[in-house]
């Protein structure tokens, strides 16, 4: 069974660049696409970008120009970076796999909470 | 963009009673883009529905999932002290970016 785990620091100076990685166990990161997904302190989910197994990204156009997103194979993992953070970035963060099958997100990890505070 | 709009904000119901949840597209979508996802507190959204329609493995059969065009409906019969949580739509489209709705929370009366 596939598992997703979050990594990353939890808090994140203003300006600077966000970096986290999701760890993929019990799979491959080439047989689905990767996505994160954010969610702010009592709001609603954002979907940020995610990469196939292909290569092929997609970003969401409000936060393309600060996302850089990538997969490392070797290692089962995938890595979002978000530059210039301000305190809107503060979120838990989510990576999630999606199935195609079913054209939505079916595996979830645990998230991770993210401060963007000086 | 197409936005989802979910109602009620928040919706107080007693256990045994029925939920019913809205989630209306801005424009019309095919349905079988259409998903839900249970999220109780501290914990990552579960999938629930997809297809408009499906349970996904393990949801239990109270839960049912109706609608079409730009209408969509989650149902939940005989209400469980574990269904107490937030309930989100969700759409895939080509164009990006994927979107969510903004959640209803089954809150207990």
């Amino acid at each position: 069974q596939v598992q997703l785990q979050e990594s990353g620091p939890g808090l994140v100076k203003p300006s600077e660049t966000l970096s986290l990685i999701c760890t993929v166990s019990g799979g491959s990161t080439s047989s689905f696409c990767l996505n994160w997904i954010r969610q702010p302190p009592g709001k609603g989910l954002e979907w940020i970008s995610y990469i196939c197994g292909s290569g092929n990204t997609n970003y969401n156009p409000s936060l393309k120009s600060r996302v850089t997103i990538s997969v490392d194979r070797s290692k089962s993992q995938s890595s979002l970076k978000l530059s210039s953070v301000t305190a809107t970035d503060t979120a838990v963060y989510y990576c999630a796999g999606w199935s195609e099958q079913k054209w939505a997100f079916d595996i979830w990890g645990q998230g991770t909470m993210v401060t963007a505070s000086s | 963009e197409i936005v989802l709009t979910q109602s009620p904000g928040t919706l107080s119901l007693s256990p045994g009673e029925r939920a019913t949840l809205s989630c209306r597209a801005s424009q019309s979508v095919n349905s079988k883009h259409l998903a839900w996802y249970q999220q109780r507190p501290g914990q990552a959204p579960r999938l629930l529905i997809y297809g408009a329609s499906t349970r996904a493995t393990g949801v239990p059969d109270r839960f049912s999932g109706s609608g079409s065009g730009t209408d969509f409906t989650l149902t939940i019969n005989r209400l469980e002290p574990e269904d107490f949580a937030v309930y989100s739509c969700q759409h895939w489209d080509r164009s990006p970016p994927l979107t969510f709705g903004g959640g209803t929370k089954v809150e207990i009366k």
